[in-house]
């Protein structure tokens, strides 16, 4: 069965901390794709990342770095020098191959404070 | 706007009224998805629709819950008997391909059901 952890509920940082949310993921496929997303209080679901599971690599794009390691399961997200506009919920979801949906974790609420 | 569009935004019923929201996705993308998100959780998945067919109803919560596509774009989700527990933010969401396996969709803004 398909499962995404994200246990950290609630983080709260000063503007220019770097802050690293985790995304702990389940599944039995060997073919699968995760994905990150950030909701800001607007409720929109704005599309960040997707990485395939054949691809360990780290990505960095601009503060956004994401960290992918098979061995244990994780698909964490690291924002760089943090600024007020980060402030979000954010969350990682997993799609098998196949599958006709996304499986979100519950969300990381991050407030990052001037 | 080129996003996908939900309307309402925000909707307000009795308990057993019936309820009918609206998605536009974006123009030319093929599948199309609804998500229910309950107040401080993930969204969870309700219907898949690629093109006008409605592949996977699995997340239907129960037979009060109705999605149609009947032209292949615009897609209605209807809730009949509005129950208290309905009350969620309902998300569309829509891709350019087949599926959600490798593919980012992108959402709307959702509607937000209350159920008084």
């Amino acid at each position: 069965a398909q499962k995404v952890t994200q246990a950290q509920t609630e983080i709260s940082v000063v503007e220019k901390e770097d802050v690293t949310l985790d995304c702990v993921y389940e599944t039995r496929d060997t073919t699968y794709y995760l994905f990150w997303y950030k909701q800001p209080p607007s409720g929109e679901l704005v599309f960040l990342i997707r990485r395939n599971s054949f691809d360990e690599q780290n990505e960095i794009s601009g503060r956004y770095s994401w960290n992918f390691q098979k061995s244990t399961s994780s698909f964490n997200f690291t924002i760089t020098a943090s600024q007020v506009v980060d402030s979000a919920v954010y969350f990682c979801a997993l799609s098998e191959e196949g599958a006709q949906k996304l499986v979100f974790g519950q969300g990381t609420r991050l407030t990052i404070n001037p | 706007g080129a996003g996908v569009s939900q309307s309402p935004r925000y909707k307000v019923a009795k308990r057993g009224q019936d309820v009918a929201l609206r998605c536009d996705p974006i123009s030319g993308h093929v599948s199309l998805f609804w998500y229910q998100q309950a107040l401080g959780q993930g969204p969870e998945f309700l219907t898949y629709f690629q093109n006008e067919a409605q592949l996977d109803k699995s997340g239907l919560p129960s037979d009060r819950f109705f999605a149609e596509r009947p032209e292949g774009s615009v897609s209605t989700l209807k809730i009949q008997r509005t129950q208290q527990e309905d009350s969620a933010v309902y998300l569309c969401a829509s891709s350019e391909g087949q599926g959600a396996y490798n593919q980012p969709q992108h959402f709307g803004d959702g509607t937000r059901l209350s159920i008084l």
